[in-house]
């Protein structure tokens, strides 16, 4: 059972433009939500998070957006650089009382930014 | 460098072997997780320990693996009589613990083939 999902394998936009990266997820007991980023042969790197007492988050040029009654988020990138190419994964966790804060992670999509 | 560190970054070892993976977290971190990664997968978590007590284990974690985290710094995930389904990336993260969203950070991993 896919608890958090990607249904885009892939993205690709031009330089400059906005990156939209999507995801949703079915468990109703999450309650913090994260985006990474992964480079070939690295380890994620967290990028932005959320709490699902928000519904948006601001940081530089990201900007994470929570939709809990459609249990969904996305990510938005603006303006996109080459340099944002990568694999971005969505993760969610549950922190409630007694909870460890395990990540569920999405597949991934790998976002291509062209110059 | 003060993120996390994994060593070794690559291991190749022949079916039937035992391997021994080593983290070291983000030093004031008290929590740490284990995840393991296949290609064209998110992230899937394996255990998690505070402190030194491990307190979650995944059902994927069989009876081969096995992870310790001593005095509470840091951690070795072992598998024993590894199998060629054993062969994936093998992340480790920390976090802070005690405050509500705290975000993991990840180390590089380490790249287990099997033979």
């Amino acid at each position: 059972d896919q608890q958090v999902k990607q249904n885009s394998p892939s993205l690709s936009v031009q330089e400059g433009r906005i990156s939209i990266l999507n995801c949703d997820y079915t468990n109703s007991m999450f309650d913090y939500f994260l985006w990474y980023k992964k480079y070939p042969a690295e380890g994620p790197t967290f990028l932005i998070s959320i709490s699902s007492i928000k519904d948006k988050n601001e940081d530089g040029r990201f900007t994470v957006f929570l939709n809990k009654s459609a249990k969904h988020l996305s990510l938005h990138i603006v303006p996109s650089q080459p340099g944002d190419s990568a694999v971005y994964f969505c993760a969610a966790s549950d922190l409630g009382s007694g909870n460890t804060g395990k990540l569920i992670f999405g597949q991934g999509t790998t976002l291509q930014v062209k110059p | 460098d003060t993120g996390v560190s994994q060593d070794p970054r690559h291991k190749i070892t022949k079916r039937g072997q035992n391997v021994t993976f080593r983290c070291d977290p983000i030093s004031e971190h008290n929590r740490l997780y284990w995840y393991r990664q296949t290609l064209g997968q998110g992230p899937e978590f394996l255990t998690y320990f505070q402190n030194e007590a491990q307190l979650e284990k995944s059902r994927l974690l069989s009876d081969r693996f096995s992870a310790e985290r001593p005095k509470g710094s840091f951690s070795t995930l072992e598998i024993q009589r590894t199998e060629q389904g054993d062969s994936a990336m093998y992340l480790c993260a920390s976090s802070l613990g005690g405050t509500r969203n705290q975000p993991q950070h990840f180390g590089d991993g380490t790249r287990l083939s099997i033979l």
